[in-house]
């Protein structure tokens, strides 16, 4: 069965320095991965998106994540963290191979402090 | 890109009462669309896929005679909370997927509708 673990619940880190947010996934298939981020009673925001092309996916806002095969993981970084960027981040993957159905991570909570 | 609206944005009602909740994809056609479930700090659960011209696909778990969902124009789903109760209030998010174009399969996500229910 499909399913996608965001190991973190919440990270902190300065503005200015690295952003590491984890994601694994589990699919008996070639998934379909997302990140998207959602900013406080705000809808979601599609960050970038993995659909079988180029392993290292670069999205909005500086935001780039690299699709690991083998070690099922889907991590999303930014080299340097701004204060905007505090928000929620869901990793997502679709639940079949037509990709009509997603599951959502728990979601990390980034907070970026001064 | 694809722009996804929801109406109203915030309801406050009484106990008992139904909701109606609009879903609208502003610039493109769905066939599909996609109703969440958002509790406080929790990540979105999928309560049912909402498809143009015939019923709806319940996630399990979630009542189909207590969120009605009509789908009735490529355009327009409807979420409505029958006789609802405080325990009904939460974020519901829609979702519209795209069915042509570069943005194929791609879902694109309304703004979120938070109910609360006294």
């Amino acid at each position: 069965a499909q399913s996608v673990t965001q190991l973190d619940s919440h990270v902190s880190v300065s503005e200015g320095t690295p952003v590491l947010l984890r994601c694994n996934y589990s699919s008996s298939y070639s998934p379909s991965l997302f990140w998207y981020v959602q900013h406080p009673n705000k809808g979601l925001q599609l960050l970038l998106k993995y659909t079988s092309a180029a392993t290292l996916v670069k999205g909005i806002n500086g935001f780039e994540a690299e699709f690991k095969k083998s070690e099922t993981s889907f991590h999303l970084t930014k080299p340097s963290a701004h204060m905007s960027d505090a928000a929620e981040y869901f990793c997502v993957v679709t639940i079949n191979q037509a990709g009509t159905a997603l599951i959502f991570g728990k979601g990390t909570t980034l907070s970026v402090s001064s | 890109g694809a722009v996804v609206s929801q109406h109203p944005s915030w309801v406050i009602c009484k106990s008992g009462t139904s909701v109606k909740i609009e879903c609208r994809s502003l610039d493109f056609q769905a066939t599909t669309m996609f109703w969440y479930r958002q509790f406080p700090k929790q990540s979105l659960m999928l309560m049912a896929t909402s498809n143009e011209g015939s019923k709806a696909t319940y996630e399990q778990g979630v009542e189909k005679d207590k969120f009605l969902i009509n789908h009735a124009s490529l355009t327009l789903s409807t979420l409505t909370v029958t006789s609802a109760h405080p325990e009904d209030s939460s974020f519901y998010i829609c979702s519209a997927r795209v069915v042509s174009g570069s943005a194929y399969n791609e879902q694109f996500f309304g703004p979120g509708t938070r109910l609360t229910v006294l």
